[in-house]
């Protein structure tokens, strides 16, 4: 069973410090690797992918990954209210369909 | 970024009828989309696997007679939950890949079944 694993949270980070994310993957065959934020009742928006080890950054957002360890994480510096959502880590499967495996996502709470 | 569209945003019907709900890719044509819904508080759920030209691929324990998948040209797929009961009511998403290493979501169809 192909899985992606992350903490539900909610995680609470003081508005201002950075926030860390994290997110684990069963299938070593995993090529690209995607964070996406979804605010309720909204569908998700893709805010960043990555494909090689290392780290990869797009504003105030670093995303981390570590094929060996099947690891990658999203920090997001100078946390703001308006980056509480849930964070949902996601896979391609890289099958013929192109699939993409969803973890059931972190709930990030930012304290003003 | 490239633009999914949903229609319609929201739909309440009673039990036992139908519900058509299209996806369009606007600015790309997509070979493959996907269909997922989300309970309220739950995960993302794939349901399907639109393919044009073929056969809907449908995930473990999604009923196919139930859920009609119909991807009749590259820019659009519909779904159709058949005999609608009030457990279908959720949220259901469709998303596309404007190329091979991204998916973007459309924003959602809410259902509710009375």
């Amino acid at each position: 069973q192909k899985e992606v694993e992350q903490n539900s949270g909610p995680l609470s980070v003081p508005e201002g410090a950075i926030a860390s994310l994290n997110c684990t993957y069963s299938d070593r065959g995993s090529q690209s690797f995607f964070w996406y934020r979804q605010y309720s009742g909204k569908s998700p928006e893709l805010i960043m992918f990555i494909y090689s080890n290392g780290d990869k950054e797009d504003g105030r957002f670093t995303a981390q990954l570590n094929k060996a360890s099947q690891y990658v994480s999203l920090l997001i510096r100078d946390s703001q209210p308006s980056d509480s959502a849930t964070y949902l880590c996601a896979v391609n499967m890289f099958d013929r369909d192109d699939k993409i495996i969803f973890g059931k996502g972190t709930r990030l709470h930012i304290l003003p | 970024g490239a633009v999914v569209s949903q229609h319609p945003s929201r739909v309440i019907c009673k039990s036992g009828t139908s519900v058509k709900i299209e996806c369009r890719s606007l600015d790309f044509q997509a070979t493959t989309m996907f269909w997922y819904r989300q309970f309220p508080k739950q995960s993302l759920m794939l349901m399907a696997t639109s393919n044009e030209g073929s056969k809907a691929t449908y995930e473990q324990g999604v009923e196919k007679d139930k859920f009609l998948i119909n991807h009749a040209s590259l820019t659009l797929s519909t779904l159709t939950v058949t005999s609608a009961h009030p457990e279908d009511s959720s949220f259901y998403i469709c998303s596309a890949n404007p190329r091979r290493e991204t998916q973007y979501f459309g924003p959602g169809t809410r259902l509710l079944v009375l």
